[in-house]
């Protein structure tokens, strides 16, 4: 079975451009979650989805950060613009939600972000 | 709101000796404990998981956790540890809907030759 995917691995922009990431979850995983870590820390929680529909987004800065599911699969996290602040890790998980074992989240490897 | 405190920053082992790797957990109801390992430039991968029943859980890697409620505690054991242990390791708790999930801020571990 095939784990959750990130792409890209990594991205280097400069200040005040846009960025993307996208995800796609372990499949059949109705829940859909993005983490920022920053270096040296735990991952914080941006935003959780139950299907295409954002549950919990109120750690997501509004005025630069989105994110969509649109048909409840895979996902994209966009910034506009990045600042230099925003470097760190951007993390996605997964989890099979209501329909199971909604507890226990699996991650996929991360894209590495570098804003300078 | 609960939180995760994971108390030693950074650990150093030889490789044989064991390990306990410590973690304190606030958390108005029964919590989902959980441990995760981050190696470098890797996501996070689960080492084990506790819901209820038995406090003494085993996961992979050889690794083990308590549960102790008295102590709000859920620390983290191997009785001999690999070169290959050496990584980031996070205590997370959460709810039974997968929600107000937090993590703790990580302990380091080296292990020396």
């Amino acid at each position: 079975e095939a784990g959750v995917v990130q792409s890209p691995r990594y991205k280097i922009i400069e200040k005040k451009q846009p960025v993307a990431f996208w995800c796609n979850p372990i499949s059949g995983h109705n829940t859909l979650y993005w983490y920022l870590q920053n270096l040296g820390q735990g991952p914080e929680l941006l935003i959780r989805y139950e299907n295409e529909e954002a549950v919990d987004d109120s750690q997501l800065p509004k005025d630069r950060f989105s994110a969509e599911r649109l048909k409840g699969v895979d996902s994209t996290l966009k910034i506009q613009p990045a600042e230099l602040g925003d470097s760190a890790v951007y993390l996605c998980a997964s989890s099979l939600g209501r329909a199971g074992d909604q507890e226990t989240q699996y991650f996929g490897p991360g894209t590495r972000l570098l804003v300078l | 709101a609960q939180s995760v405190t994971q108390p030693d920053i950074h650990i150093t082992v030889s490789e044989g000796a064991s390990l306990e790797l410590r973690c304190n957990y606030s958390y108005g109801a029964t919590p989902y404990l959980f441990w995760y390992v981050q190696s470098p430039g890797q996501g996070l991968q689960l080492l084990l998981k506790y819901f209820s029943g038995d406090t003494l859980v085993q996961g992979i890697k050889g690794f083990e956790a308590e549960f102790k409620r008295s102590q709000s505690s859920f620390n983290l054991r191997k009785p001999s540890v690999h070169w290959s242990d050496a990584a980031e390791y996070f205590c997370a708790v959460g709810d039974d809907y997968g929600q107000n999930f937090v993590f703790g801020p990580g302990t380091r571990l080296s292990v020396l030759p």
